[in-house]
């Protein structure tokens, strides 16, 4: 089965400056990568994904790399804000032969934002 | 209803008892998950159905856990003789159907084993 793995664990940057969190999988067939936004006591909330036809992905500050041959896909994050301090999670689909799957989780990465 | 709901929230039970965990999915979503997720940690798969059906419980860690949904709507996550180590939050997300792959979650139960 599919497994993640998420660096770092802990990140701390100056409001204003770049945040990257990079995850690498094992499973060759999976095709979908989104990354999660969880605070405090809340639930997971999607930011951004990446399908494996695509190299690239941006939405305003946000923006998501796929590597395929090297199995890594990273998240990057531009003009930090303090609300952009939370834990986030990537995660890889497992997919059962296209017919949905589950997602399987990094370990998460906590980001600190200093004003 | 307008998200994914869980109930309870939380819930504190003794060591040995049976719990129960509802989910409440988006209308219209065939595609229901559980996970567990525990402090410090992302979340764990646990069980994924496609309608009223199982298409997936590799996750359940041994049978004390089982989980229905009977209608294919709500779910029921259910707990036997709790122990210690089941102390989590289990998160609830729900999926429009088998191609769909963005999931949305529930605020989570907080389950205590004391």
């Amino acid at each position: 089965g599919e497994n993640v793995e998420q660096h770092p664990s802990t990140l701390s940057v100056q409001e204003g400056d770049s945040a990257v969190i990079k995850c690498t999988y094992s499973d060759s067939a999976s095709n979908y990568f989104p990354w999660y936004k969880q605070e405090l006591g809340k639930r997971p909330q999607l930011i951004i994904d990446i399908r494996s036809n695509v190299g690239e992905k941006k939405d305003q500050r946000i923006a998501v790399t796929l590597n395929k041959t090297a199995k890594h896909f990273s998240l990057h994050i531009t003009e930090t804000q303090p609300e952009d301090s939370a834990v986030y999670f990537c995660a890889a689909l497992d997919s059962i032969y296209n017919q949905g799957g589950k997602l399987i989780f990094g370990q998460g990465t906590e980001l600190s934002v200093k004003p | 209803g307008a998200g994914v709901s869980q109930t309870p929230s939380n819930k504190v039970t003794e060591k040995g008892k049976y719990v129960e965990l509802r989910c409440d999915p988006i209308s219209g979503h065939t595609a229901l998950y559980w996970y567990r997720q525990s402090l410090g940690q992302g979340p764990e798969f646990l069980i994924y159905f496609q309608g009223t059906g199982a298409a997936d419980d590799s996750g359940l860690p041994n049978d004390r856990f089982f989980a229905v949904r009977p209608e294919g709507s709500v779910s029921t996550l259910k707990i036997q003789r709790t122990e210690r180590g089941d102390s989590a939050v289990y998160l609830c997300a729900s999926a429009p159907g088998p191609s769909s792959t963005e999931a949305f979650f529930g605020q989570g139960t907080r389950l205590t084993v004391v």
